[in-house]
């Protein structure tokens, strides 16, 4: 079973605000992901790291920022948030062992609403 | 470029019955990887079945298949003898070998994805 923690489960935050969506696993994996879902869409990729100290942009625009200091953490952060912002946040993680079937792990998501 | 397509937006079946879930895919890389995900309603993404692009066989893992053709493009999921807890959101994703610092980025790509119903 995974081992990745999204923290929190859900947010409802005014605009203008700063936030930090949180992201840990216990997996020991180096790449994680953040993923963006808006509701009965598919997942875009807004950002990712292979390791402590890489962080890359993803294939969809994001005004979010990341950060990989430890290789457990991967926080997501918004410094001043919009309505436009409203939708959830899925952060993943997988092994770096280059397998052609390796899968991602998912954590249970932020549906982050900005009012 | 790599895309995913899922034309059923939405599925229903009996519970017990079979379901066969719909996913074409558009590459010009001949090493590929195909996922299939589950998303209930709680929110958490869950890996159901991996094809290779070389693999000979089928893959299948318990009541999943993957109904694999190559030629055609398409990656379809069955679900055999459905049940309640099978309605979900089903994502199929196609995973990205783009080389990139020492390996692949594994990033996925993923479809618009079906929801299913499971009817008692």
């Amino acid at each position: 079973e995974a081992d990745i923690y999204q923290t929190p489960r859900y947010l409802v935050i005014g605009t203008g605000k700063k936030i930090t969506l949180e992201c840990s696993q216990t997996m020991g994996h180096d790449k994680m992901y953040w993923y963006q879902q808006d509701p009965g869409m598919e997942l875009h990729l807004i950002h990712y790291s292979y390791g402590v100290n890489s962080t890359e942009k993803g294939d969809l625009s994001s005004e979010s920022t990341v950060s990989r200091i430890r290789t457990e953490h991967f926080p997501l952060t918004l410094e001043s948030a919009r309505p436009s912002h409203t939708s959830q946040y899925l952060c993943a993680s997988s092994e770096s062992r280059g397998a052609p079937n390796e899968k991602l792990f998912f954590g249970s998501g932020t549906q982050l609403s900005v009012l | 470029a790599q895309k995913i397509t899922q034309t059923q937006p939405g599925m229903f079946v009996q519970e017990k019955e079979a379901v066969t879930l719909d996913c074409t895919y558009d590459t010009s890389d001949p090493s590929y990887g195909l996922f299939w995900y589950k998303q209930p309603s709680s929110g958490e993404m869950i890996f159901l079945i991996y094809q290779g692009s070389y693999d000979q066989q089928n893959a299948t893992e318990g009541r999943y298949s993957l109904n694999f053709q190559k030629a055609r493009k398409s990656a379809n999921l069955v679900i055999s003898a459905s049940q309640l807890g099978d309605s979900a959101m089903y994502f199929c994703a196609m995973r990205d070998f783009e080389g990139s610092e020492g390996g692949a980025t594994n990033k996925l790509i993923f479809g618009t994805g079906t929801l299913l119903a499971v009817q008692p």
